[in-house]
């Protein structure tokens, strides 16, 4: 139980486009999903929280109109990465916990990798 | 604000040998979690153990165990019996306990590498 499906897995796009990552869980309601970036062997740095049905707590540093987050759902939460150029280029992981009380763990998807040429 | 500090970047052991990886974190939560995450190749991020800071008893999953001293604020992980598929990502996370889901502040990673 608790997974996490993220897509896709990997995307390549020219510098200006628009690209939208799906996270979704497919076996448990998800109230809170997370979106981290990271870098090459690095560790991963936490975007945004995502919350069902509300806007998304964006991290210090975060650009909230260039990484836009929408959770419409129980199950799903989107990542757009508007305008992206080639220093958006990373893998984006996102995670999903099963309940509001915060003792449950978080549960990871595959992660994307983006390339902005 | 809290941080997260592995000190070993990179670490070796052989098949069946064990290893422990150190994770140190600094907070001034009393109530918390603590987790080792473990990022493979394929890079998706697995929960390998968690541990609640109430619990003086160390968490077990099978060959996994910690070492979880709260005092040194010292968190880590002992790997028994390595196996070639525990080459991965290692991290160490924290997470303070609000009552609500609540964010990971992760460590910077140790790569291990399980040898023949």
């Amino acid at each position: 139980g608790a997974v996490v499906s993220q897509h896709p897995s990997r995307v390549i796009c020219k510098s200006g486009t628009s690209v939208k990552i799906e996270c979704r869980s497919l076996d448990f309601q998800a109230t809170t999903m997370f979106w981290y970036r990271q870098f090459p062997k690095k560790s991963l740095m936490l975007m945004a929280t995502s919350n069902e049905g509300s806007k998304a707590t964006y991290e210090q540093g975060v650009e909230k109109d260039k990484f836009l987050i929408n959770h419409a759902s129980l199950t799903l939460s989107t990542l757009t990465v508007t305008s992206a150029h080639p220093e958006d280029s990373s893998f984006y992981i996102c995670s999903a916990t099963r309940d509001r009380d915060g003792n449950q763990p978080q549960h990871f998807g595959d992660g994307t990798r983006l390339s902005i040429l | 604000a809290q941080t997260v500090t592995q000190s070993q970047p990179e670490m070796s052991v052989q098949e069946a040998e064990t290893v422990t990886l150190s994770c140190t974190y600094d907070t001034s939560e009393s109530n918390y979690y603590l987790f080792w995450y473990k990022q493979p190749p394929s890079r998706q991020m697995i929960l390998v153990i968690r541990q609640e800071a109430y619990k003086q008893q160390n968490a077990t999953e099978n060959r996994f165990s910690v070492n979880f001293q709260k005092a040194a604020k010292s968190f880590s992980l002992k790997i028994s019996d390595s196996q070639l598929g525990d080459t991965a990502m290692y991290f160490c996370a924290f997470m303070k306990d609000t009552g609500t889901a609540s964010k990971l502040t992760f460590g910077t990673g140790t790569r291990l590498q399980v040898t023949l």
